[in-house]
């Protein structure tokens, strides 16, 4: 079974620090592994995915994010954050060949000016 | 704009009114999802529809029911529902179920708040 845990329920950083959204990950198989973001009133949009190549993923905004397998990680990171990066990021993993994919529960961003 | 567009965007219904969510995309894709997402709990998958067939139904109660009449139009009919019912619920939709690697980029409708009293 796939699962993910996302470390953090809210992260507060200041305005130009940097950024690390935690998650750790338990998969049985190979996993893809993703992150979303959730602004207020807006859908989910895909910040970037991870699938076997590269294990430094770069995304949207500046995020980017590295698989590590002997850690079971898939931590989120952005150098300098900016007032716009406040919102819900979520973790996601694949599911078994053939289902959906496994959700963690979010991570709220605050950015202080 | 992702391309999905859900309505309403906001509804308040009592536990014996009988209401439907609607959900639209034009991108083009072939499978459809409906996610519930409370406050404080991962996103929960309910329904899966793959090429306007249901694949996957997440032992959701039955007084939430689908409908999927094309493969750009996503319905969710509710009836007697509970307050713990009251929610965020999300559409999705991405190229198909299947194979793996093409369907696990989602495009998410920004979700209709439901409030049930």
């Amino acid at each position: 079974a796939q699962s993910v845990t996302q470390l953090d329920s809210h992260v507060s950083v200041s305005e130009g620090t940097p950024v690390l959204l935690r998650c750790n990950y338990s998969s049985s198989y190979s996993p893809s592994l993703f992150w979303y973001v959730q602004h207020p009133n807006k859908g989910l949009q895909l910040l970037l995915k991870y699938t076997s190549a590269a294990t430094l993923v770069k995304g949207i905004n500046g995020f980017e994010a590295e698989f590590k397998k002997s850690e079971t990680s898939f931590h989120l990171t952005k150098p300098s954050a900016h007032m716009s990066d406040a919102a819900e990021y979520f973790c996601v993993v694949s599911g078994r060949f053939n289902t959906p994919l496994v959700f963690g529960k979010g991570t709220r961003l605050s950015v202080i000016a | 704009e992702t391309g999905v567009t859900q309505t309403p965007r906001h509804l308040v219904m009592g536990m014996t009114n009988k209401k439907s969510l609607k959900c639209e995309q034009h991108l083009g894709h072939n499978a459809m999802y409906w996610y519930k997402q409370s406050a404080k709990k991962p996103l929960e998958l309910m329904f899966v529809y793959n090429f306007k067939e249901q694949t996957e139904n997440n032992s959701v109660p039955s007084r939430f029911s689908p409908e999927c009449p094309n493969s750009s139009h996503l319905f969710l009919h509710l009836h007697t529902l509970q307050p713990e019912d009251s929610a965020l619920y999300l559409c999705a939709s991405s190229q198909a179920h299947i194979p793996r690697e093409t369907n696990e980029k989602l495009f998410f409708g920004s979700g209709t708040q439901l409030s049930v009293l």
